[in-house]
């Protein structure tokens, strides 16, 4: 698998739930970011946690890291319909000056 | 009002002609970055440059292509022929707060026909 994989590939679910979304990466890394994009537009950074951290917040986002899996989770608690786009993860990877990104999951919230 | 502004927000063009993409931050930067999205696809890293040259470049960023900061703050990127398969959502970004985020343009639509 490539470095940024991300599942699932797609998520619909209804207003109010939580979504969980996943990546995993394939080398060591400074730092994992998670971005947003509605349908056509740019990215939007949400949140950065570094190798060192295990676990952070930010609003109703709640992001996981587990260098030891080289995973990271990207909850988001109460869904809203707003909150549909794609999400994607992106890696800092140690020695590199460019983020790599994973392939995106599609979430859906529906009202 | 937008932190970084990428004009045009769509440029329609003839195989093997040039197109030049404009990113302007608002204020200074020394690092710029532009990423490349075909359509469906992931964000694909093109080139990095910082303080007026090249940093670092990815194997998509062959020679029909050139990075410029033709008068210190706009930044350009030139595809001097351009192939159908280079359809895709051109960003740039700038560094956000110094802890490696990044702010992103809107992005130009760039569709070869």
């Amino acid at each position: 698998s490539q470095q940024g994989e991300e599942d699932p590939q797609a998520l619909s679910i209804q207003e109010g739930e939580n979504a969980t979304m996943n990546c995993s990466y394939k080398t060591s890394i400074n730092n994992l970011q998670w971005y947003r994009q509605n349908s056509g537009r740019g990215l939007v950074h949400l949140i950065l946690i570094r190798s060192n951290e295990r676990e952070k917040h930010s609003g109703r986002l709640r992001v996981t890291l587990d260098t030891s899996k080289k995973s990271s989770s990207l909850l988001i608690t109460a869904s809203r319909a707003a909150d549909t786009a794609s999400y994607f993860c992106a890696t800092w990877i140690t020695g590199r000056r460019a983020l790599t990104f994973g392939s995106g999951t599609r979430l859906q919230v529906q009202p | 009002e937008p932190e970084v502004t990428q004009t045009p927000s769509h440029q329609v063009t003839q195989m093997g002609q040039e197109v030049i993409l404009r990113c302007v931050p608002i204020s200074n930067h020394l690092y710029f970055y532009w990423y490349r999205q075909i359509l469906g696809q992931k964000v694909e890293f093109l080139v990095s440059f910082y303080n007026n040259e090249i940093s670092e470049k990815s194997e998509i960023f062959d020679d029909q292509f050139s990075v410029e900061r033709p008068d210190g703050s706009n930044f350009t990127l030139k595809i001097r022929s351009t192939k159908l398969e280079d359809s895709a959502m051109y960003f740039c970004a700038i560094p956000a707060d110094g802890l490696h985020g990044y702010t992103f343009g809107s992005g130009t639509r760039l569709t070869v026909v």
